[in-house]
């Protein structure tokens, strides 16, 4: 147990669904983020969040969007997603931005049909 | 690409055997990270070394970094079965506050 969940931990959806991932750290970190994993390519940053603030949002399409209600949540809004889409998201958390270590939840499996 | 490349991209041994893993990357680093993941589950940090070390040990754990190679290498003695899983190193890069990963090595240990 790294303290950092996710929730649900496998979701198959159609490209019509709205669905949201839910992430909480419970390390009492000031730092969050979200990555797309996909099968032979390296971790993709999507969005990091400081004191419940966006710093950084790597060119991310519009159907992906987070939202930080507070420093232990992060959320990820899923719509009208494609197929292409399908990886393992993974939210992980550290102690300040420029910490030097992440602590990773265990990823949600997002399958889109 | 600012991206960390792990060599080899997979790497099969029997228990007992050494392990070893590289990555190199472009430019200056604040630090260089090493990350297991567990197939199919999140990542865990392994161990942290800045670009002012060499070496560094935890456990079984050696890492070592050449700033002038732009290389580093993480080496996993007397292995074990369930040191099978994907090792990705991460670096830190000066300016940046968020760390880049590479495509990570896969290791299968037999027993």
């Amino acid at each position: 147990e790294t303290g950092v969940t996710q929730t649900p931990r496998h979701l198959v959806m159609g490209m019509t669904n709205k669905k949201s991932l839910k992430c909480e750290q419970h390390l009492g970190h000031n730092a969050m983020y979200w990555y797309k994993q996909s099968a032979k390519k390296p971790l993709e940053l999507m969005f990091v969040y400081s004191l419940e603030e966006r710093v950084e949002n790597n060119s991310v399409p519009s159907r992906f969007s987070p939202e930080c209600p507070n420093s232990s949540h992060l959320f990820l809004h899923l719509h009208t997603l494609q197929p292409e889409d399908s990886a393992l998201y993974l939210c992980a958390s550290s102690q300040a931005l420029a910490a030097n270590e992440q602590f990773f939840g265990p990823g949600t499996r997002l399958t889109v049909l | 690409s600012q991206q960390g490349e792990e060599d080899p991209q997979a790497l099969s041994i029997q228990e007992g055997e050494n392990a070893t893993m590289n990555c190199s990357y472009k430019t200056s680093i604040n630090n260089l990270q090493w990350y297991r993941q567990n197939s199919g589950r999140g990542l865990v940090h392994l161990i942290l070394i800045r670009s002012n070390e060499r070496e560094k040990h935890s456990g079984r754990l050696r890492v070592t970094l050449d700033t002038s190679k732009k290389s580093s290498s993480l080496l996993i003695t007397a292995s074990r079965a369930a040191d099978t899983a994907s090792y990705f190193c991460a670096t830190s890069y000066s300016g940046y506050s968020t760390l880049t990963f590479g495509k990570g090595t896969m290791l299968l240990v037999s027993p």
